[in-house]
């Protein structure tokens, strides 16, 4: 599976959208973008996922671009809850999930 | 609809001793997953099962081993407990198509004292 490259922390002030960046230069053609969250120690949630298309659902946007090098996981008003860390993991469906170290996003009053 | 429920929660072992970490998912997902998650350190993969039946190693298997008892249920052995067994250990189930993710249980802290 393609390796992913992520901030290691971003800060947000709350209420305001937070774009979390991730890149993915080696991602292959079968290659899925996947999103997860981990609020301090409990189980990683899903958050969204996509293949070429930008996707939308009640938790987030992902923005991919053209290219599938880079994707964006868009919150669009970031409450203090938002505050954990973020993983960006690219995979093939049929494969297990590699976790990297993700971005730990503190959202601010 | 519990999705996955792990027992239990928490757990103090002697080294040397040994236990089984439970792990059930109501959902009729056909692949379930043990991670463990060292402080400050993302997710390892220990030990998954694919399907019913079947299961393989994943990037950090020595000292486990894994028990596919039905569709619903995998369990996670510790033979002989070690201190760098301390960890978050977590179960994940996923459906085939893989369309809504990995759904993932709260935890067990296990410390190997």
């Amino acid at each position: 599976d393609a390796k992913t490259t992520q901030p290691p922390s971003m800060d947000c002030a709350e209420g305001r959208a937070a774009n979390l960046p991730c890149n993915h230069s080696t991602i292959s053609g079968n290659e899925y973008v996947y999103w997860y969250r981990q609020i301090h120690s409990q189980g990683p949630q899903y958050i969204i996922h996509g293949l070429k298309n930008n996707e939308t659902n009640e938790m987030a946007s992902l923005i991919i671009t053209e290219d599938r090098k880079s994707s964006t996981l868009i919150l669009p008003h970031a409450t203090l809850r938002d505050t954990a860390v973020y993983y960006c993991i690219v995979n093939n469906a049929g494969n297990m999930l590699t976790f990297g170290g993700g971005t730990r996003l503190m959202v601010k009053p | 609809n519990a999705g996955v429920t792990q027992t239990p929660k928490f757990q103090v072992l002697k080294t040397g001793q040994s236990m089984t970490l439970q792990c059930a998912q109501d959902m009729n997902h056909n692949s379930m997953y043990w991670y463990r998650q060292d402080p400050g350190m993302g997710l390892r993969l220990i030990y998954y099962s694919a399907s019913e039946g079947t299961t393989d190693k994943g990037e950090v298997p020595n000292g486990y081993n894994v028990s596919r008892l039905n569709k619903r249920e995998f369990s996670l052995r510790l033979e002989s407990a070690a201190p760098s067994q301390t960890s978050v250990y977590f179960c994940a189930s996923t459906s085939l198509d893989r369309n809504y993710g990995y759904t993932f249980g709260s935890g067990t802290r296990l410390t190997v004292v």
